[in-house]
């Protein structure tokens, strides 16, 4: 059975930095892309970023260019996110989402998130 | 940036009843829009892929059509488990982008 399970999720003032993993089992991690995609506090879903299965392809939103990455370890089968320059915008549930395939597809399975608060 | 219009807002229907939803792009997305459901305090789950494919596991009920910009997900006959938010997603171009959601209440 597929699994996601997030962690890394928390309390950080403005400016501070934090580092979620996604740690996932039950299927071939390197040959799925992963996708991180959060949801504030009563709103609708917004993608953050994904990486294709080889690390080879990164995408980001425009909200978080230049502050986040993403990136994975394939040999740990656990995907990233470091959150730098953290705003109180980025307060969230964020989830990571297993893609149906390689690259640029939907998101098949998902793991129950990681709530990130941003506050002082 | 594709703007992904979902409507209506909010859908009030019985159980039995037929829903039809609605999510309109901003710019041609081809086929490749997708369809999920929430319920509250879960996470999305992936109903409908490229327009009209379902999901492993998803019942009959649950079907989806359009292309380019206008985009239906029709459930045949409500199920009470089926009272959730729905929204819509492309990949057709970056940013990957979501619809607002349309609300299935009983």
């Amino acid at each position: 059975e597929e699994h996601l399970l997030e962690s890394g999720g928390g309390l950080v003032q403005p400016g501070g930095s934090l580092r979620l993993s996604c740690a996932a089992s039950g299927f071939t991690f390197s040959t799925y892309a992963m996708d991180w995609v959060r949801q504030a506090p009563g709103e609708g879903l917004e993608w953050v970023s994904g990486i294709s299965g080889g690390s080879t392809s990164t995408y980001y939103a425009d909200s978080v260019k230049g502050r986040f990455t993403i990136s994975r370890d394939n040999s740990k089968n656990t995907l990233y996110l470091q959150m730098n320059s953290l705003r109180a915008e980025d307060t969230a549930v964020y989830y990571c989402a297993k893609e149906r395939g390689n690259w640029n597809s939907a998101f098949q399975h998902w793991g129950q998130g990681t709530v990130v608060t941003v506050s002082s | 940036e594709i703007v992904l219009t979902q409507s209506p807002a909010t859908l009030s229907l019985s159980p039995g009843e037929r829903a039809t939803l609605s999510c309109r792009a901003s710019q041609s997305v081809s086929s490749y829009l997708a369809w999920y459901q929430q319920k509250p305090g879960q996470a999305p789950r992936l109903l409908i892929y490229d327009t009209s494919n379902r999901a492993t596991g998803i019942p009959a009920r649950f079907s989806g059509s359009g292309s380019g910009t206008d985009f239906t997900l029709t459930i045949s006959s409500l199920e009470p488990e089926d009272f959730a938010v729905y929204y819509c997603q492309q990949r057709s171009d970056w940013p990957l982008t979501f619809g607002g959601g349309t609300k299935v209440e009983i």
